[in-house]
């Protein structure tokens, strides 16, 4: 079967550093996607990788590993409103999205 | 603004009632999707279309049921409503033209309790 597995909850604290985790076993690969979802909100996308690697935007990066089939979510200076799940999702052979249950990221001042 | 409107927000029915929850895109994406989003689990694919006029069976379709007329809607319906579709219910749409290789734009989601 296929599978994403995620953390379901972290805690950090305001101003520090979280890295969210994702690892998957899927029937192939065709890249990975993170989504963010504040509570009763839709998810928005926040980064897309097919290549091993680290893929920065801000304060937000990504980092992929195809061969460990791995992928991390990392949040520099975290601010209050970065408080929401992060959904990890995975692209399979036939296209098709599957998706991580999200990991709910509680910050604290 | 561009986007996807869902409609109803939230909506309370009762079992073996028949429910549409409408959904509009103003962006021209080829590709639509309807997801269900229950406690605990990942968003599941229930019907998706890549274009108008043809549609598909994702992971959970039993007691749904979809239609893409146009571009633009892609209504979702269930024909007799069962408490276990009591659930938040999310549109999206995607610009890829390859199924769910693109970024998903969604809707703001549609609350249903059915009791």
């Amino acid at each position: 079967g296929q599978n994403i597995d995620q953390p379901t909850e972290m805690t950090a604290t305001e101003g520090a550093i979280v890295q969210i985790n994702c690892t998957y076993q899927t029937s192939g690969f065709n890249g990975l996607f993170w989504y963010q979802q504040h509570a009763g909100e839709a998810p928005t996308f926040l980064s897309y990788n097919v290549l091993d690697g680290l893929e920065e935007k801000g304060r937000f990066s990504s980092f992929l590993s195809r061969s460990k089939g791995y992928s991390y979510l990392l949040l520099k200076e975290l601010q209050m409103k970065d408080s929401a799940s992060y959904l990890c999702a995975v692209v399979d052979s036939n296209y098709q999205l599957i998706w991580g249950a999200g990991t709910k990221l509680i910050i604290k001042p | 603004i561009a986007g996807i409107t869902q409609a109803p927000t939230s909506q309370i029915l009762a079992a073996g009632r028949r429910m549409t929850l409408r959904c509009t895109q103003d962006m021209r994406h080829n590709a639509m999707y309807w997801y269900r989003q229950d406690l605990g689990l990942g968003l599941r694919l229930i019907h998706y279309s890549n274009t108008a006029g043809t549609t598909g069976k994702g992971e959970v379709p039993d007691g749904y049921s979809v239609s893409r007329a146009n571009t633009d809607d892609f209504p979702l319906t269930l024909a007799s409503a069962v408490p276990s579709q009591t659930s938040v219910y999310f549109c999206a749409s995607s610009d890829s033209g390859d199924h769910d290789t693109g970024e998903l734009f969604f809707g703001e989601g549609s609350r249903l309790t059915v009791l």
